[in-house]
């Protein structure tokens, strides 16, 4: 099974704080992704990642920024955390071609306190 | 860019009963066609896909699909819904142009009563 991995379930953090998300997946996939889900909007996906050190803005990346080193691990980092980035974080994962679908970890419930 | 509706916020159905969910999305060429579905404080799992070839799909738990070109809608149906099926469903689209990336519509919440 795919399985992808990220480092926190649960995370607080203060106003203005430099956070890192981090997503592992172990099969090899060449596309990574992060979503943000917020109630009633449904998931948006901020950053994606298609290789190594290759990333493409989402629709909406502004206060964040991302980090693809190794294939298997990509970072979501946002620079100076604001209450309004208070919200779930899915990171996904799939293979070059796409066509079995993204395989998402368990999500990262940040609050911004 | 591709879109996805999904027009229900949230139904509720009794345990036996049909369950259609619906979806309608927006894209240029044949896209990909995902349904996913969310339990509570959970990530997402994928119930289906279609690609290619025959339009109506099966899925895990008992669920399909059935594509339609000319609705531009991807509906997600289960002929006997059981308690263990409330949760949020999305439906998404990939592009074939954009490096297969997801877009979800903004989900349908199911509650399951007794």
């Amino acid at each position: 099974d795919v399985k992808v991995t990220q480092s926190s379930r649960y995370l607080v953090k203060r106003t203005g704080e430099k956070v890192f998300l981090e997503c592992v997946q172990d099969m090899d996939h060449e596309n990574m992704f992060w979503y943000r889900q917020d109630p009633g909007l449904g998931l948006r996906l901020i950053y994606f990642s298609y290789d190594v050190k290759m990333k493409e803005k989402g629709d909406i990346p502004e206060g964040y920024s991302v980090s693809r080193e190794k294939k298997e691990r990509f970072s979501l980092i946002l620079e100076s955390a604001s209450t309004n980035q208070t919200s779930m974080y899915l990171c996904a994962s799939s293979s070059l071609a796409g066509v079995f679908g993204a395989f998402f970890g368990q999500g990262t419930r940040l609050t911004v306190v | 860019a591709q879109s996805v509706t999904q027009p229900d916020i949230h139904i509720t159905v009794s345990e036996g009963a049909s369950l259609e969910l619906r979806c309608n999305y927006s894209y240029g060429a044949t896209p990909y066609l995902f349904w996913y579905v969310q339990s509570p404080g959970q990530g997402l799992q994928l119930l289906l896909k279609y690609f290619s070839g025959d339009t109506l799909v099966q899925g895990i738990k008992g669920f399909e699909a059935e594509f339609k070109r000319s609705q531009s809608s991807f509906n997600l149906r289960k002929p006997s819904v059981h308690w263990s099926d409330a949760a949020e469903y999305f439906c998404a689209v990939g592009a074939r142009g954009s490096n297969y990336k997801l877009t979800f519509g903004k989900g349908t919440l199911l509650t399951v009563n007794p």
